[in-house]
């Protein structure tokens, strides 16, 4: 059974760019979170997508949007790229099990730079 | 808020012990502990949903007290497999079980022969 899948593995942009980045969902997970994690640090939370809709959204600039489609799949897009916005970004798909509690999946993160 | 974790990093012997802490100023529905290796994704190690719980994932342990909003991670009998950096993740009260995680800076293990 095939994790969280993510693409690119690693992309180099330059300021003012735009970018998007794509996550597969675990099999039988039907939300997908988005993280930003800079080197050396915890990732924090960029938004949650559940049912095709934004849930939650963490501290993060309009700059970065979102889409979750009919399959669950995702997508994160950065506009006006940054300097400061290069780090690893990390997708979890996860789902309410009988617990009620949502255990995250993470993918293996797509590495942006931008120059 | 950013749960607060400590130590920052440690180093081990194969067999020894470790204690890696995680406190918030929030009130806490769960605790999630995750181990991360160098370039590779977050691998989930266990969740804590209740207050006092603790759960075991081979040698590893973990607590939860509510009222402080504190967790604690214990390693027993480390082994080498076990460097890496670990990370809690704590989803606040009224969060609505979404698992919106806020993690901790991450506490750096690193186990020698």
């Amino acid at each position: 059974d095939a994790g969280v899948t993510q693409s690119p593995t690693h992309l180099i942009k330059t300021r003012g760019q735009q970018v998007t980045l794509r996550c597969s969902p675990k099999s039988g997970h039907d939300t997908v979170s988005w993280y930003q994690q800079a080197l050396g640090q915890g990732p924090q939370f960029i938004f949650q997508y559940y049912e095709e809709e934004e849930r939650q959204r963490g501290n993060f600039p309009d700059r970065f949007s979102g889409h979750q489609f009919p399959n669950y799949s995702s997508e994160l897009n950065v506009n006006a790229l940054l300097l400061g916005d290069s780090a690893l970004y990390l997708c979890a798909s996860s789902f309410l099990n009988s617990f009620r509690a949502n255990v995250l999946t993470f993918g293996a993160g797509s590495r942006l730079t931008v120059l | 808020q950013q749960p607060v974790q400590s130590p920052q990093a440690v180093i081990l012997r194969e067999g020894e012990d470790a204690v890696i802490n995680c406190s918030s100023s929030k009130a806490l529905y769960s605790v999630h502990w995750y181990r991360q290796k160098h370039g590779e994704a977050p691998v989930f190690l266990m969740i804590l949903l209740k207050g006092g719980e603790q759960k075991g994932h081979d040698k590893i342990s973990a607590s939860f007290n509510e009222k402080k909003q504190q967790s604690s991670l214990y390693l027993t009998a480390s082994q080498l497999s076990y460097s890496g950096t670990y990370f809690c993740g704590t989803e606040e009260k009224g969060s609505g079980n979404t698992g919106k995680l806020i993690f901790g800076q991450g506490t750096t293990l690193q186990v020698k022969p």
